[in-house]
């Protein structure tokens, strides 16, 4: 069965600073793996997304992700965080996006000026 | 053009009652995907159609929960006698034949009292 940790459930940046959310997953196969936004009473938006080629991922809004097979792991990273960036995180794995998608359970990012 | 829509945002229901959510996919979007997001968690699958076909509805958690989309295009959730554990967020998502990737809307926020 397929499953994703992401075990910081809260963290706080300061603006400018960089950051790296993690995430890892249990899955069978190759992976398709997400990163999703979730800002307060938005629905999820897509930031990037990984199904083969290049391990390190760009996304929109300056984000990347690095798949890293032997660990299991595809966190994400920004080098300097605004305070727009302030919202909940989610990783997702799948078989393709065309199919279930299992998400964790989120990390909610907080930005201190 | 225009994203998913769900219908309505907000919903307040009496133990007991019936309720039934209403998804819009994007135009053309054959697969449409329903999830529940209770708070703090993450979004888990409850079932998934390609065009008017049910595919997968492994994740309803009873058979107090009904989907349908006979067209192909608008779906509807239906949930029945509704009960306290029921209370979360619905999110629809719909994503395109050979697009690996899945677009939400703004989810439905059900409340049952």
């Amino acid at each position: 069965a397929q499953s994703v940790t992401q075990p910081d459930i809260h963290i706080t940046v300061s603006e400018g600073a960089s950051l790296e959310l993690r995430c890892n997953y249990s899955y069978g196969a190759t992976p398709y793996l997400f990163w999703y936004v979730q800002s307060p009473g938005q629905g999820l938006q897509l930031l990037l997304k990984y199904f083969s080629g290049d391990t390190l991922v760009q996304g929109i809004k300056g984000f990347e992700a690095e798949f890293k097979r032997s660990q299991s792991s595809f966190n994400l990273r920004k080098p300097s965080v605004h305070w727009s960036d302030a919202a909940e995180y989610f990783c997702a794995v799948g078989p393709g996006g065309y199919q279930k998608v299992t998400f964790g359970t989120g990390t909610k990012l907080q930005v201190i000026p | 053009g225009a994203g998913v829509s769900q219908s309505p945002r907000y919903k307040v229901a009496k133990r007991g009652q019936d309720v039934a959510l209403r998804c819009d996919p994007i135009s053309g979007h054959v697969s449409l995907f329903w999830y529940q997001q209770a708070l703090g968690q993450g979004p888990e699958f409850l079932t998934y159609f390609q065009n008017e076909a049910q595919l997968d509805k492994s994740g309803l958690p009873s058979d107090r929960f009904f989907a349908e989309r006979p067209e192909g295009s608008v779906s509807t959730l239906k949930i029945q006698r509704t009960q306290q554990e029921d209370s979360a967020v619905y999110l629809c998502a719909s994503s395109r034949e050979g697009l690996n990737e899945q677009y939400f809307g703004p989810g439905t926020r059900l409340t049952v009292t």
